[in-house]
């Protein structure tokens, strides 16, 4: 029973087109993040929210944007997407403040841009 | 920055024997350490999450060796079965501290033969 919920789980998009990556988590988490994992590349960290304010920011393009409307809520919005953004975009939560505080994973949504 | 390498990127073994993985990491302050498991088609699950003041963990089946002389940290699967057989990632935090935002290794992909 999957507490961090992706959709979709398969993607397929042409060059220059727009997506939204869905991820919903219902482990009561205050924050979450978004990882990317591109072929032949291990996961990246892309950005962190704490109570649905953007805490920390890797991602250089401003082509990515996470939109969170509720609490639960990390979905992240790219535009004009290039074939490199090709990539199992992986959503995670915590609970910071915990002393065994880890990051729980969704299953991914896996992303091919033609 | 921190960059952490993993090897080796496949491993086969027979049931009952021994598999290590073995990751590098090249920031010397950093300070939390996780070793995940991917089965396929599922999310990332946390297998251990190593304190840079522990050396030695135990955990079912499992050790993970902490040398921070070294900076390397080692999964040492003591009796692997079928069931282990995945891809295992190791990860490494900043030298902030923090349990987000992960370095990750590229991953091993483990095999396990009856």
């Amino acid at each position: 029973d999957p507490k961090i919920i992706q959709k979709p789980k398969y993607l397929v998009a042409v060059t220059g087109s727009e997506k939204i990556l869905i991820c919903e988590q219902y482990l009561g988490h205050n924050a979450m993040y978004w990882y990317r994992q591109s072929a032949k590349k291990p996961l990246e960290f892309m950005f962190s929210y704490s109570y649905q304010k953007l805490m920390d920011n890797q991602t250089a393009s401003s082509r990515f944007q996470p939109q969170s409307s509720k609490k639960n809520h990390l979905d992240l919005q790219i535009t004009a997407l290039k074939p490199d953004d090709s990539a199992t975009y992986f959503c995670a939560s915590s609970q910071p403040g915990q002393g065994n505080e880890r990051l729980f994973f969704g299953h991914g949504t896996k992303l091919s841009v033609l | 920055g921190e960059q952490v390498e993993q090897r080796p990127p496949h491993l086969s073994v027979r049931e009952g024997d021994s598999a290590v993985i073995t990751c590098t990491y090249t920031d010397p302050n950093s300070y939390y350490f996780f070793w995940y498991k991917q089965e396929p088609g599922a999310s990332l699950q946390l297998l251990m999450k190593v304190f840079s003041s522990t050396e030695i963990n135990e955990g079912q089946g499992f050790t993970v060796l902490l040398n921070k002389k070294d900076k390397r940290l080692s999964l040492n699967l003591t009796a692997a079965h079928p069931g282990d057989s995945a891809a295992y990632f190791c990860a490494v935090s900043d030298s902030g501290g923090s349990n987000y935002k992960l370095t990750f290794g590229k991953g091993t992909l483990l095999t396990v033969t009856p």
